[in-house]
C-alpha cells in the first residue's frame, strides 16, 4: 500500500544544517509536500516540489528528490531555536489530489 | 486575509453534549477540509468539501456532521462524542486541485476538544 515513512526525531546543535529525510512508495506522485508544526499550532506549508525537479531551493530550506529511490530530503540551513518544530512530509493518494499520505512526523530539536 | 479562522480555541464537552466547531477563511478558497490530529501524530483527514459539496467522507462515525453553510464557511457538529475523540480538530483549505496542480492547505489553528 501507499505510505510514507520519516524518522521521529532529530536533534541538532543551533546553527548547523538540518536534514530531514523522507521515503515514499507511490511512485506516481506529481508534487510532494513539506509541512511544519509548531508546538500549540495548526501546520503550515513549508515548502513543496514538483515530481518532475530533482532541487528546490528557498531562503535556508533546499529540498532534493531521488525519484529513483523514492527519497526526498529537507536541508535547513543555520538551524534557529525558531526551527524547533514538527515536519511532516506528504505526497497525494492515486485516488485523490485531496487526500494526503502523511509521515509520521521529525520532532526537531536544536541543542544550545 | 491569508487565515483560516476557527473557533473556539479550546473546547470541553460532556458525551451528553451537542457542540459545534466553526471554522472560516476569505481567501477564495473552494475546497474546505476537516482533519483530526491525535497528540504526536500526523493529521487524519475526516471530510473534504468541494465548491461547498461533501466530496470526501473518511468513514467518519456518524457522532459527527460537518456542514458548509457558504463557500468560506465550515462547521462540525458534535453529538454523543467519545473520551477517545479528544484531539486537536484542525481545519483547512486550498484553491482545490483535483484534478492537478499543487493543491496546497492552508490550515487555522485548531480547536482542541476534550470529552469528559
Amino acid at each position: 500500500g501507499e505510505d510514507v515513512e520519516q524518522s521521529l526525531f532529530l536533534s541538532v546543535r543551533e546553527g548547523d544544517s538540518s536534514v530531514i529525510n523522507c521515503t515514499y512508495t507511490d511512485s506516481s506522485s506529481t508534487y510532494l509536500y513539506w509541512y511544519k508544526q509548531e508546538p500549540g499550532a495548526g501546520l503550515q506549508l513549508l515548502t513543496y516540489i514538483f515530481s518532475n525537479m530533482d532541487m528546490k531551493q528557498d531562503q535556508r530550506l533546499t529540498v532534493l528528490l531521488n525519484k529513483k529511490d523514492k527519497h526526498l530530503s529537507l536541508r535547513i540551513a543555520d538551524t534557529q531555536t525558531g526551527d524547533s518544530a514538527i515536519y511532516f512530509c506528504a505526497e497525494p493518494t492515486m485516488d485523490s489530489n485531496y487526500q494526503l499520505i502523511w509521515g509520521a512526523g521529525t520532532k526537531l530539536i536544536i541543542k544550545p | 486575509d491569508t487565515e483560516v479562522t476557527q473557533t473556539p480555541k479550546h473546547l470541553v464537552m460532556g458525551m451528553t453534549n451537542k457542540k459545534s466547531l466553526k471554522c472560516e477563511q476569505h481567501m477564495g478558497h473552494r475546497a474546505m477540509y476537516w482533519y483530526k490530529q491525535k497528540a504526536k501524530k500526523p493529521p487524519e483527514l475526516m471530510f473534504v468539501y468541494s465548491y461547498e459539496k461533501l466530496s470526501i467522507n473518511e468513514s467518519v462515525p456518524s457522532r459527527f456532521s460537518p456542514e458548509c453553510p457558504n463557500s468560506s464557511l465550515l462547521n462540525l457538529h458534535l453529538h454523543a462524542l467519545q473520551p477517545e475523540d479528544s484531539a486537536l480538530y484542525l481545519c483547512a483549505s486550498s484553491q482545490d486541485r483535483e484534478a492537478s496542480g499543487a493543491n496546497v492547505l492552508t490550515f487555522g489553528a485548531g480547536s482542541r476538544l476534550t470529552v469528559l
